[in-house]
């Protein structure tokens, strides 16, 4: 199992380019979500599903959209890119609402760099 | 929504002695509380988690406990070594329950582990 996996490792955008980051799972999670990561702040949560066919805000969405596309895929798009976007970009996946099932696997990050 | 602080923000220390980081949280109803370490340029992984059911939790060198009275939960690693050195986050889980299911990560703690 490759686990999660994220699509590109790395882009540059230019301020207004539109893009999308891809984001699979083969373990057959539920939920998944996409996180930014920027130095001093953690991780912050911009979108998640629950489950296939649900997508909820969570603390960062503005500037951002996402797709579950079906129950292995989540995408996130950035329609306008600008420079405060610049950031580490995770997504993870979660398997169900049992309680030994809570754990969040993450994938590999994609560094996006907006100038 | 969940409210995370963990501090220190750096923590240095001779190889073989222990270190322990803290974090607070401001949900009463959050029940689930893990760690992740994450090592430069990589992705954060589980090493350890608690749930609200119990006090402290140990897997070899690692430990964590929970005093949900003063909502606050710290991670406790004996007998350092180099490969320890990494950013630990802490984090908690929130939600309206089931499906709905979130984590609130705390802003992270570089570890170095001095030989």
């Amino acid at each position: 199992n490759a686990g999660v996996t994220q699509t590109p490792k790395f882009q540059v955008l230019k301020t207004g380019q539109s893009m999308t980051l891809q984001c699979a799972q083969d373990m057959n999670h539920n939920s998944m979500y996409w996180y930014r990561q920027d130095p001093g702040m953690g991780l912050r949560l911009i979108y998640y599903s629950a489950s296939e066919g649900t997508t909820d805000k969570g603390e960062v969405p503005n500037g951002y959209n996402v797709s579950r596309l079906n129950k292995r895929e989540f995408s996130l798009r950035l329609e306008s890119a600008a420079p405060s976007q610049t950031s580490v970009y995770f997504c993870a996946s979660r398997g169900g609402r049992e309680r030994w099932q809570e754990t969040q696997y993450f994938g590999p990050g994609t560094r996006l760099l907006v100038l | 929504g969940e409210n995370v602080e963990q501090h220190p923000s750096t923590l240095s220390v001779q190889e073989g002695d222990s270190a322990v980081i803290k974090c607070t949280y401001s949900d009463s109803a959050s029940n689930y509380f893990p760690w992740y370490k994450q090592e430069l340029g990589k992705r954060p992984q589980l090493i350890i988690d608690i749930r609200s059911n119990v006090g402290e939790k140990k897997d070899q060198r690692i430990a964590v406990t929970l005093n949900k009275t003063a909502k606050h939960f710290s991670l406790h690693i004996t007998e350092t070594q180099p490969e320890d050195s990494a950013v630990y986050f802490c984090a908690a889980k929130w939600g309206s329950g089931g499906s709905n299911y979130k984590l609130t990560f705390g802003k992270g703690t570089l570890l170095t582990v001095n030989p």
